[in-house]
């Protein structure tokens, strides 16, 4: 079975800093696709970026990218200039057939 | 566009009661699924349907049951509720079966049993 670990449980950053959210995965799979959701308090899950495992390349969108180490099963996000907005938490997700997900990191961002 | 709507979205039960949690969705997608969330566990999955008249169990389906009534709706059903089900459930839909597109979550059924 696929697991995901987030061994951060909760984060804090600093308006307009930078911020990485850990998470790695265990899998016998080669080809899967990795995601990260954000939850704020209204409970609604977002999709903040998502990245297939065939591709070398770290996905970005906008202020978010992500740093995926194949070999290591290791996908990390990083929030670049860190807005109050991006106060949630953040779940990591793995997806071969189903979708497997991470326990979440709380993220808090200090004005 | 409401996306994934679910009803209702909190909800007090007594233990041997039962329950049944709506979903339906309008963006034409294939596949549904039905999670809970616990806290420190992250979101864990009860059933699923990939397709219209299909179900299949997730990780955690005991205590469950799902209908796919059509295309659009997705219907979660505790027969006999008991306090370990007091969750957060959420539905979800996507299109197609590849496993690169997102689900779309709807908002979240807060259920406690007593």
């Amino acid at each position: 079975a696929q697991t995901v670990t987030q061994s951060q449980p909760e984060m804090s950053v600093q308006e307009a800093e930078t911020v990485t959210l850990s998470c790695t995965y265990d899998t016998s799979e080669s080809d899967y696709y990795l995601f990260w959701y954000k939850q704020p308090p209204s409970r609604q899950m977002i999709l903040v970026i998502r990245q297939e495992a065939y591709k070398q390349q770290n996905a970005t969108e906008n202020r978010f990218s992500v740093n995926f180490q194949k070999a290591a099963k290791s996908f990390s996000l990083k929030i670049s200039d860190s807005q109050l907005g991006d106060a949630a938490m953040y779940f990591c997700a793995y997806r071969r057939n189903d979708m497997r997900f991470g326990a979440g990191t709380r993220l808090t961002v200090k004005p | 566009n409401a996306g994934v709507t679910q009803t209702p979205k909190f909800q007090v039960l007594k233990t041997g009661q039962s329950m049944t949690l709506q979903c339906a969705q309008d963006m034409n997608h294939n596949s549904m699924y039905w999670y809970r969330q616990d806290p420190g566990m992250g979101l864990r999955l009860i059933y699923y349907s990939a397709s219209e008249g299909t179900t299949d169990k997730g990780e955690v389906p005991n205590g469950y049951n799902v209908s796919r009534l059509n295309k659009r709706e997705f219907s979660l059903r505790l027969e006999s509720a008991a306090p370990s089900q007091t969750s957060v459930y959420f539905c979800a839909s996507k299109t197609g079966t590849k496993s690169n597109q997102p689900q779309h979550f709807g908002d979240g059924t807060r259920l406690s049993i007593l």
